[in-house]
């Protein structure tokens, strides 16, 4: 069975740098049949996509964060990886990790998704 | 930016159908996908490509599919499927979105 864990800091301070892990299990990050994806959930409000990325390293962002935006893949340690800088109070969320189905192009739905890790910034 | 629309709350009464719809002027041409999130929970698929339900996703919960509308319909509601439902598709570009959810309240 697939499984997802998001790993990193959950304090980060303003203007910095934010920097996430997500480790799969239970099957291949490689595999061509996926993408992968980071969908993120201020607390109390609804969830953001964030980006997806392929194996191969195509990535797709999300306009409203692509400036400050980095996905990237490790496939010999079956992960990939976030990071957002120039962080704000506003970036505060939980922040997922999640299997993307595709259904057209890199489009389509997240299923199984990571357990989710809060990450706060402050000073 | 491209939006989806989905009331913000919807009760019922256990055994009814609850209805929940999501709006967005690109859905005609782009799936939709329906997401359960429970507090403290991670959202779970309960269905994809408009009416696709996945394995282990009870057979009550449904998606259908009306021009620039798609509805999450749950038949005989249960208290457990008390949650927050999320909709989710694309823009013409192909950049994702997610609706700004509804919380189902079973009264």
């Amino acid at each position: 069975q697939l499984q997802l864990q998001e790993s990193g800091p959950g304090l980060v301070k303003p203007s910095e740098t934010l920097s996430l892990t997500c480790t799969v299990s239970g099957g291949s990050i490689s595999s061509s049949s996926y993408y992968w994806g980071w969908i993120r959930q201020p607390p109390g409000k609804g969830l953001e996509w964030i980006g997806s990325i392929y194996y191969s390293g195509s990535t797709y962002y999300n306009p409203s964060l692509k400036s400050r935006v980095t996905i990237s893949v490790d496939t010999s340690k079956n992960q990939f990886s976030l990071k957002l800088s120039s962080v704000t109070a506003a970036d505060t969320a939980v922040y997922y990790c999640a299997r993307l189905v595709p259904g057209v192009a890199a489009t389509g739905w997240f299923d199984p998704w990571g357990q989710g890790t809060l990450v706060t910034v402050s000073s | 930016s491209y939006e989806l629309t989905q009331p913000p709350s919807v009760s019922v009464s256990p055994g009814q159908t609850a209805r929940i719809t999501c709006s967005g002027d690109a859905l005609p041409k782009q799936y939709a996908y329906w997401y359960q999130q429970k507090p403290g929970q991670a959202p779970v698929l309960v269905i994809y490509k408009d009416s696709e339900r996945p394995s282990g996703i009870p057979e009550r919960f449904s998606g259908s599919s009306s021009g620039t509308t798609v509805t999450l319909t749950i038949s005989g509601v249960q208290a457990e499927d008390e949650a927050d439902y999320y909709c989710q598709s694309a823009d013409s570009s192909g950049t994702v979105v997610f609706g700004g959810g509804t919380k189902l309240t079973v009264l």
